[in-house]
């Protein structure tokens, strides 16, 4: 069964720090994985995508890596930002026979950061 | 502004109603995915349109219904509502090349949702 778990759950870390999401997941066979970061009764917006070959991934002060060998994903925040407090959702998809993408859903990690 | 249009933005109803949720993707994009989001729950595949016809189903309930126009808009039918059918109703739209299998790089855009209670 595909599955895509996160953690922690929940995370609350003061302005400026760095922090660090974990997705892991089962799903086969792979296409890519894509971290979304959803504010609060907003519409997921995409931060990074890769695919089998790639094992880092920047955008801004969000850096994603990826070890298809141990099916892993992290999500590394640098110098949060209050606006970086939202949902941080992992998304793996995998190719299914009629060459379309079956998604998965994580259930998200909560970030929270204070001043 | 992802491009992906969805309507209305709030909707309160009572149980045993039905409603509908319509979502227009963006331009050039003809597949629409719904998704189910439940009160600090993950988001919830539902179902999968692609120019027109339906191509996936996930957690779908036999109450809800959905189904994708000739314009590439997409309603979501619920009906019989419950209180458990509160939840936010996103809509996301991509662009599936026809007859060639998903890039892996393909991306899915997803609307501002519906936040549906069901009271």
């Amino acid at each position: 069964k595909n599955q895509v778990e996160q953690s922690p759950q929940s995370l609350i870390i003061l302005e400026g720090k760095n922090c660090t999401l974990q997705c892991n997941y089962t799903v086969s066979p792979f296409s890519n994985l894509r971290w979304y970061k959803q504010d609060t009764g907003r519409g997921p917006v995409s931060l990074t995508i890769m695919t089998f070959s790639e094992n880092t991934k920047s955008n801004g002060r969000y850096t994603a890596t990826l070890d298809a060998d141990t099916k892993q994903s992290s999500l590394h925040i640098t110098a949060s930002q209050l606006s970086d407090s939202a949902s941080y959702i992992c998304v793996v998809s995998a190719m299914n026979s009629g060459g379309y993408q079956k998604v998965t859903f994580g259930t998200g990690t909560k970030l929270q950061v204070i001043p | 502004d992802s491009g992906v249009t969805q309507t209305p933005k709030h909707l309160i109803t009572a149980t045993g109603q039905r409603v509908t949720l319509r979502c227009s993707p963006r331009s050039g994009d003809l597949s629409v995915y719904w998704y189910q989001q439940s009160l600090d729950q993950g988001l919830q595949f539902l179902i999968h349109y692609y120019n027109g016809e339906e191509r996936a189903k996930g957690n779908i309930l036999e109450r809800f219904s959905a189904q994708q126009f000739p314009d590439l808009h997409s309603e979501l039918n619920l009906s019989s509502l419950e209180l458990g059918d509160s939840a936010l109703y996103f809509c996301a739209s991509s662009v599936v090349p026809t007859g060639t299998p998903l890039t892996s790089r393909t991306e899915a855009f997803f609307g501002q949702g519906t936040r549906l209670t069901v009271v």
